[in-house]
């Protein structure tokens, strides 16, 4: 089986950098994604990582340590339009199946 | 457009009632799912399907049925609604079965069982 932990929400301010963390569990593993998710709306891919280190990605950073189990997700430059969800989410063993954690509400503030 | 569609969009219903919901992609994409998400609970899997007559249960796959004839259609069927099935549903495909295919998600249907 697989478990993933996020906080529940943050909240950061205009122009600042936030990090989102998220740790799992998993019996197999293949990979690990970001998603954001505006209120409303439908998730949309962020970044990928299957090897451990850092993704970079314009203003979103993706970082792996597969041997701790633990991801985070940098943002840079934080915009209003970033107040979002952020879903961290494990692919299993077969690599079919996407499973997902609760999400980090994060709010940015003025 | 191409893409992935669902319909409807917002859906009431009452308890005991079918209903189905509708998942179109364009992509010719192998692998379509059905999420539901719930405060607390976030993206669960209900069903999903590696091609087109394979399908194959989530986590959460009671009290729903689907079917894949054609490879761009992914129908969700609630056989006899619950209030506890009151939820937003989310399809969603990706090309392949490798670890690495992101997925892309339709707009959603907010179901209301009453």
């Amino acid at each position: 089986g697989q478990n993933i932990d996020q906080p529940t929400e943050m909240t950061a301010t205009e122009g600042a950098i936030v990090q989102i963390n998220c740790t799992y569990q998993t019996s197999g593993f293949n990979g690990l994604f970001w998603y954001q998710q505006h209120a409303g709306e439908a998730p949309t891919f962020l970044s990928y990582n299957v090897l451990d280190g850092l993704e970079e990605k314009g203003r979103f950073s993706s970082f792996l340590s597969r041997s701790k189990g633990y991801s985070y997700l940098l943002l840079k430059e934080l915009q209003m339009k970033d107040s979002a969800s952020y879903l961290c989410a494990l692919t299993g063993g077969g690599g079919n199946k996407l499973t997902f954690g609760t999400g980090t509400q994060l709010k940015v503030e003025l | 457009d191409a893409g992935i569609t669902q319909s409807p969009r917002y859906k009431i219903t009452e308890t005991g009632r079918q209903v189905t919901l509708m998942c179109h992609q364009t992509w010719s994409h192998s692998y379509m799912f059905w999420y539901r998400q719930d405060l607390g609970h976030g993206l669960r899997l209900i069903y999903y399907s590696a091609a087109a007559d394979i399908t194959d249960k989530g986590e959460v796959p009671d009290g729903y049925v689907v079917s894949r004839s054609k490879t761009e259609n992914f129908p969700l069927t609630l056989e006899s609604a619950t209030r506890s099935q009151t939820s937003v549903y989310f399809c969603a495909s990706r090309a392949g079965g490798r670890g690495g295919e992101k997925l892309f998600f339709g707009s959603g249907t907010q179901l209301s069982v009453l």
